[in-house]
């Protein structure tokens, strides 16, 4: 079975700094792979998503993602933090099977001024 | 558009009773999930569904029931309630995704979330 890893508990970043999150999963092949962020008290919203061709992808709020199949690896990357960054981020992982979507525990943002 | 919709919100159970969150989606989704979601645990999966009448069981099944009578809604039970199922609760729904597949979807739906408190 699939499982995904997120070494990062949690993070601190300065207001306009970078921000790579990182990502590596365990899989037999090519899975499809997924980052979600949760603000405090909310759902789970979709950032970007891989599932096959070009290894960078683009995601909404300014945030990429490139997959190393090398390094079973799919991390996150924002070139400017902003404070409104500061929440949840979630790497997933989708068999070519389709089931079943399993999560990372999750790295915690933090933005500081 | 509703998308996933995850009733009741919130919910507070005395230890022993029973209860069942409901899911419903209108996107005509073929795969159905239920997580919960636990400080430091992230996301862990309960049970899903690929199909009207079909459940399996995830990563942490033991105390929870599902059912999938419908392809819309899938059914989380609690037989018999206990504190450590203190937790909050997501629906998730999406497509069956093929070989291929544009990325312009976003496939992957969540639910808002249900709060639930065992005393």
């Amino acid at each position: 079975a699939q499982s995904v890893t997120q070494p990062d508990i949690h993070i601190t970043v300065s207001e306009g700094a970078s921000l790579e999150l990182r990502c590596n999963y365990s899989y037999g092949a090519t899975p499809y792979l997924f980052w979600y962020v949760q603000s405090p008290g909310q759902g789970l919203q979709l950032l970007l998503k891989y599932f096959s061709g070009d290894t960078l992808v683009q995601g909404i709020k300014g945030f990429e993602a490139e997959f190393k199949r090398s390094q079973s690896s799919f991390n996150l990357r924002k070139p400017s933090v902003h404070w409104s960054d500061a929440a949840e981020y979630f790497c997933a992982v989708l068999s070519r099977g389709n089931t079943p979507l399993v999560f990372g525990k999750g790295t915690r943002l933090s933005v500081i001024a | 558009n509703a998308g996933v919709t995850q009733t009741p919100k919130f919910r507070v159970l005395k230890t022993g009773q029973s209860m069942t969150l409901l899911c419903a989606q209108d996107m005509n989704h073929e795969y159905m999930y239920w997580y919960r979601q636990d400080p430091g645990m992230g996301l862990r999966l309960i049970h899903y569904s690929v199909g009207e009448g079909t459940t399996a069981k995830g990563e942490v099944p033991d105390g929870y029931n599902v059912s999938r009578l419908k392809k819309q809604n899938f059914l989380l039970g609690l037989e018999s309630a206990a504190p450590s199922q203190t937790s909050v609760y997501f629906c998730a729904s999406s497509f069956l995704i093929r070989p291929g597949s544009g990325s312009g979807a976003n496939v992957l739906t969540f639910g808002a979330g249900s709060r639930l408190t065992v005393l």
